[in-house]
């Protein structure tokens, strides 16, 4: 089972700062990883697939980088809907299973 | 745009069989489409449960399999979640999920409170 470890757990940050969130893998992933926002009560909303691609309509101060085990999600400039968490997910090690790392909050400073 | 849409009992007795229903609309569920389902226990992180293809073809997480039934009805473009013998550590929002063949989750449903209580 590929283990995914997300560093920090939580992330304070001021309106306009940039944020960095990161994401490793127990196992390379290739490119195979996304990038999730989720607001309290509802669900997640995807960001990011294939490490860098930006999913329809998502702004473009959001980046991703990174492959193997490593990757970074960037927020440019935070705005006030930014504040949230944000999850990575495999999908490398499919079938069998997808799975989520652990979940970073971003939380005003 | 495809929207899901879970129903099902809000509150299952421990032992018993947890089972919830995504609706499939504006799109087929025979679409190129895996339709999946992920938990997430209050204050917790997500959990993939597992997918169903139109055809039958499931997939499901290891740590669940043995209790875990995903079916499909076409004649309802609906999918379904059985999830057998649960206890407390069951109780989760249950989202029902879109995902593109070789692709992964892109869209949710707004999700649904299953309470594993006596």
């Amino acid at each position: 089972e590929i283990v995914m470890t997300q560093s920090p757990a939580t992330l304070s940050v001021s309106p306009g700062e940039r944020a960095t969130l990161s994401c490793r893998a127990s196992q390379s992933l290739g490119s195979n990883l996304a990038w999730y926002q989720q607001k309290p009560g509802q669900a997640p909303r995807l960001l990011i697939y294939g490490a860098s691609t930006r999913a329809t309509g998502i702004p473009a101060r959001f980046s991703g980088s990174g492959s193997g085990t490593e990757f970074t999600l960037t927020i440019s400039s935070l705005q006030s809907e930014d504040f949230a968490v944000y999850y990575c997910q495999q999908y490398n090690n499919w079938p069998p299973s997808l799975t989520f790392g652990g979940g970073t909050k971003v939380e005003i400073k | 745009q495809v929207q899901l849409q879970e129903s099902g009992p809000g509150l299952v007795k421990p032992s018993g069989t947890l089972s919830l229903t995504c609706a499939v609309s504006g799109g087929s569920i025979s679409s190129n489409n895996w339709w999946s389902w992920v938990r997430q226990p209050p204050g917790k992180g997500l959990e993939w449960i597992g997918e169903i293809y139109h055809s039958g073809s499931t997939n499901y997480n290891p740590s669940l399999k043995s209790r875990v039934t995903i079916s499909v009805d076409k004649s309802k473009n609906q999918f379904s979640l059985k999830l057998s013998s649960v206890t407390a550590a069951d109780t989760a929002v249950y989202f029902c999920a879109r995902k593109p063949m070789g692709a992964t989750i892109a869209s949710w449903g707004q999700g649904t409170l299953v309470t594993v209580s006596s």
